[in-house]
């Protein structure tokens, strides 16, 4: 069984393009979670979705920034227009169930580095 | 909002000794969850070890053991004969119970970790 699955692991972009991020969650699971880490900090929220459904957007930039799980593929966050600041790791962690109401683990991927130029 | 502090951005310790890694956090819940996270070079998340609130009895994983001062909001990890592949950050985390809230974890900044050989 394979284990969260991101890519690209690194993508550049320039200043003004479109950043797509690609999640594929473990078999079986239905609950994707996304973070954000800058350079020497820790992970932040971004956003829950579950299958064509975004549940918690209370982390995510109020502009730029989309997430979406579909029904069928990976879920994808995608951020437009990009610029310096958005350089970071984005990390991907998905369950089978959701991790609050049944006390389960989340299991992440290994990230996938944007760096903007 | 829930926070997560780790004082110490970086410690050292020497091979086969033991080490102990702070965290605090603050939280006006009374039930919730608390976790360590071990990020190596490779970026990938590795849940370390986790403990239940309601639990009185601190967390243990064979080397891994936690010291859960609930009144006191404090959370350390302790490392018992150190090894190189211990050598990483090292995140502290919250999460909250409940279906939606409980499904985004609050990290602190991180401990980088070293180990002398």
């Amino acid at each position: 069984n394979a284990g969260v699955m991101q890519n690209p692991r690194h993508l550049v972009r320039r200043r003004g393009q479109e950043a797509r991020l690609r999640c594929s969650p473990m078999k079986g699971h239905s609950h994707v979670y996304w973070y954000r880490q800058l350079p020497e900090e820790g992970l932040k929220f971004m956003v829950y979705l579950q299958k064509e459904n975004i549940i918690d957007e209370s982390g995510m930039p109020k502009e730029r920034f989309s997430a979406e799980f579909p029904k069928e593929g990976p879920s994808i966050l995608r951020i437009q227009q990009v610029v310096r600041g958005d350089s970071a790791a984005y990390f991907c962690a998905s369950s089978q169930v959701p991790t609050g109401d049944m006390n389960t683990e989340a299991f992440f991927g290994q990230g996938t580095r944007l760096t903007v130029v | 909002a829930q926070t997560v502090t780790q004082s110490q951005p970086e410690m050292s310790v020497q091979e086969a000794e033991t080490v102990t890694l702070s965290c605090t956090y603050d939280t006006s819940e009374s039930d919730y969850y608390l976790f360590w996270y071990k990020q190596p070079p490779s970026r990938q998340m590795i849940l370390v070890i986790r403990q239940e609130a309601y639990k009185q009895q601190n967390a243990t994983e064979n080397r891994f053991s936690v010291n859960f001062q609930k009144a006191a909001k404090s959370f350390s990890l302790k490392i018992s004969d150190s090894q190189l592949g211990d050598a990483a950050m090292y995140f502290c985390a919250y999460r909250s119970e409940g279906e939606t809230s409980g499904s985004r974890l609050t990290f602190g900044e991180g401990t980088q970790l070293t180990v002398n050989p």
